[in-house]
């Protein structure tokens, strides 16, 4: 079974408005960490977000949001304001406590439309 | 810079060949990823050292080996190499806890022709 669902395989956006992008996961540990990354068409891995099981709050950097719902195993990214830059594959991944390697899922292609 | 060094970044060679990937973390991580990435695919786990020491194995091949220097670095070998070898392959390292992600290299992309 997937641990990592990331069930948009792409996404067409309006520059400027905001996009939602969809992970849910699946994990028996109470403790674990959520994570996004970003990979724009020139290859690297850039982290964007992290997300602990324990965080109350929502974690947020910038123009990126995590909206996590632990009840749900949810964990979606929120960008706003998009920009034409956010064009890219977003991964996004889960480390559990009990295992120190990080699983992504399959990600989603965003395209940010001028 | 990320403060992960992989090396070379493109590689091109002929199937039936060896090749080997090096990668050397950022300083002060004892943990070393790597990651497989094939055309349009998610990110496979491959393996993990830490600190010299094989952690974790993943969907990694019987021609595939890797191993963790005592400087740290790490160098993955792939042998016998076919055409669906062909990737991009990311090393990682991170900080060790749960709440630490990985900081990437920029990754290998091998060629298998």
């Amino acid at each position: 079974a997937q641990k990592i669902t990331q069930t948009q395989p792409g996404m067409f956006v309006q520059e400027k408005e905001a996009v939602t992008l969809d992970c849910t996961y699946d994990t028996s540990d109470q403790s674990y960490g959520l994570f996004w990354y970003k990979q724009p068409s020139s290859g690297e891995m850039i982290f964007l977000i992290y997300q602990g099981s324990y965080d109350e709050q929502n974690a947020t950097e910038g123009r990126y949001s995590l909206n996590f719902q632990k009840a749900r195993k949810s964990a979606n990214l929120v960008i706003s304001a998009s920009q034409l830059g956010d064009s890219a594959m977003y991964f996004c991944a889960m480390r559990e406590r009990r295992d120190d390697k990080i699983i992504f899922g399959k990600g989603t292609r965003l395209h940010i439309l001028p | 810079d990320s403060g992960v060094t992989q090396t070379p970044k493109h590689l091109i060679t002929a199937t039936g060949q060896r090749v080997t990937l090096r990668c050397s973390p950022r300083s002060g991580d004892l943990s070393v990823y790597w990651y497989q990435q094939s055309l349009d695919q998610g990110l496979q786990f491959l393996i993990q050292y830490y600190n010299g020491e094989e952690r974790a194995k993943g969907n990694i091949l019987e021609r595939f080996s890797a191993q963790q220097f005592p400087d740290l670095h790490s160098e993955l070998n792939l042998s016998s190499l076919e055409l669906g070898d062909s990737a991009l392959y990311f090393c990682a390292s991170n900080r060790t806890g749960p709440n630490y992600g990985y900081t990437f290299g920029s990754g290998t992309r091998l060629t298998v022709v």
